[in-house]
């Protein structure tokens, strides 16, 4: 089962608009909409902040948003600040071998 | 609000079984997947497999032969045991739980335990 496609890399300058896409299959992110993003600092718990496509958690700032077409995802964060810098990876339920999830390779932001 | 510790040795030699500790707070064990995820350097992330206290563990099928997942309810605490261990199960393995019963995101998660495989 290979993994979500992601960028290694996206940056941006504070105040912009800044979106990592998430690239599955038809067994994956194109069937359910059960595509997750997490925003990961190095040595801290993963933090979920998108859920379900487009949803946001309590506590987590309208300047992140998601979405789909087709069998891509994509996560936006408009308004960058600096302390958005951090590792971001995505899921999605996957209906191959029993394993559920399938995870993205993660994609560093750098906010310049 | 439920957090997550995970614990474990650091460095486990090659051909050994390799036992982690996810310590559970401010949540019980029952009626939640928890669910063990690790990410070997400069890879993705990996779904090793899921616990929940009604059912039957699910694994990976790559690693199912070597690997069980256990709850104890009496210490709050979700274990992973991997059996002969080689260097490419040296990676930071994580303990998350499905947040909703209904969907399959995970939250919260752990920090995240170190493990090297090395003699």
């Amino acid at each position: 089962q290979s993994a979500l496609t992601q960028p290694a890399s996206v940056s941006g300058s504070p105040g912009q608009s800044i979106t990592i896409s998430c690239t599955g299959t038809t067994g994956d992110v194109g069937s359910y909409n059960y595509v997750s993003w997490y925003q990961h600092h190095p040595g801290k718990a993963p933090k979920l902040i998108i859920y379900d496509v487009n949803n946001r958690p309590s506590g987590i700032s309208s300047r992140f948003s998601g979405s789909k077409s087709g069998n891509t995802a994509s996560l936006t964060i408009s308004g960058l600040q600096a302390e958005d810098e951090a590792d971001y990876f995505c899921s999605s339920f996957t209906s191959a071998a029993t394993i559920d999830w399938i995870f993205g390779g993660g994609t560093k932001l750098t906010v310049l | 609000q439920v957090q997550l510790q995970e614990s474990g040795p650091g460095l486990v030699k090659p051909s050994e079984t390799l036992s982690l500790t996810c310590s559970v707070s401010g949540g019980s064990l029952k009626n939640v997947y928890w669910i063990w995820i690790r990410q070997a350097p400069g890879k993705e992330l990996e779904y090793i497999g899921y616990v929940h206290h009604t059912g039957r563990p699910n694994y990976n099928p790559s690693l199912r032969s070597r690997v069980t997942m256990s709850l104890d309810t009496s210490k709050n605490q979700v274990s992973l045991r991997l059996t002969s261990v080689t260097a490419a199960d040296t990676a930071v393995y994580y303990c998350t739980r499905k947040g909703s019963p209904l969907s399959y995101w995970l939250d919260p998660w752990g920090q995240g335990t170190q493990v090297t495989v090395s003699s």
